[in-house]
């Protein structure tokens, strides 16, 4: 069985530029959550889907990240515009149901300049 | 105050050691717990989870203390393989949803 996959696997952008992140979750996974790592931090949670509906979008940073899961299967993260302290890994994971096992992907990197 | 709160480490121990982690968490209304490994520059895999109860997976024991609000993770027989960071993670209700929470994680480096 496939597992959760993200694309891109790095991404460097400039300041102002805008960015979308992938995450494709394991299949039949309807609650789907995305996180960041910044450096020296923990990994923080963003937000969290169930199915298409955005279920807590509480750890969004701002309103420069828009989610998205159309259709209730792959999920996007845009960043619009990027600024520095937007860098970091960041992180889906999915789950069957809620309060599951959570299994991540391998996580996009992304430098902003 | 963080919700999950570990040490960082390092913890640079030899071959065949036995090496505990602790990690305690803040909100009582936490449900479940884990603890997952993380390698340099890849994604969180689940080690295991942990109950009250206690619960071990081959070198790996694992064990929940909710009264202390504490969880422990003892690696017998280390080995080089078990170099990796070791994240604590509670999975806590908040606004009808469950969120993990993580900790900085406890980096450990077996050595020869």
């Amino acid at each position: 069985e496939a597992g959760v996959t993200q694309f891109p696997s790095h991404s460097v952008i400039e300041k102002g530029q805008t960015v979308t992140l992938r995450c494709d979750p394991i299949s039949g996974h309807d609650n789907l959550y995305w996180y960041r790592r910044v450096m020296g931090k923990e990994i923080k949670f963003l937000l969290h889907f169930v199915k298409e509906s955005k279920q807590d979008e509480s750890g969004m940073p701002n309103n420069r990240f828009l989610a998205e899961r159309t259709g209730g299967t792959y999920s996007t993260l845009k960043v619009q515009p990027a600024e520095l302290e937007d860098s970091g890994v960041y992180f889906c994971a999915s789950s069957q149901s809620q309060g599951n096992t959570q299994y991540f992907g391998p996580g996009t990197r992304l430098t902003v300049l | 105050r963080k919700e999950v709160e570990q040490d960082p480490g390092p913890f640079n121990v030899p071959e065949g050691a036995t090496v505990a982690f602790n990690c305690t968490y803040s909100n009582s209304a936490s449900q479940s717990f884990f603890w997952y490994r993380q390698d340099c520059r890849k994604e969180p895999k689940l080690l295991m989870s942990v109950y009250s109860s206690g619960n071990e997976d081959g070198r790996f024991t694992a064990q929940l203390n909710r009264a202390s609000q504490y969880i422990s993770l003892l690696i017998r027989d280390s080995k080089l393989s078990d170099s990796a960071t070791y994240l604590c993670v509670v999975n806590s209700p908040t606004s009808g949803t469950y969120k993990y929470i993580f900790g900085t994680g406890t980096r450990l480096k077996v050595l020869a």
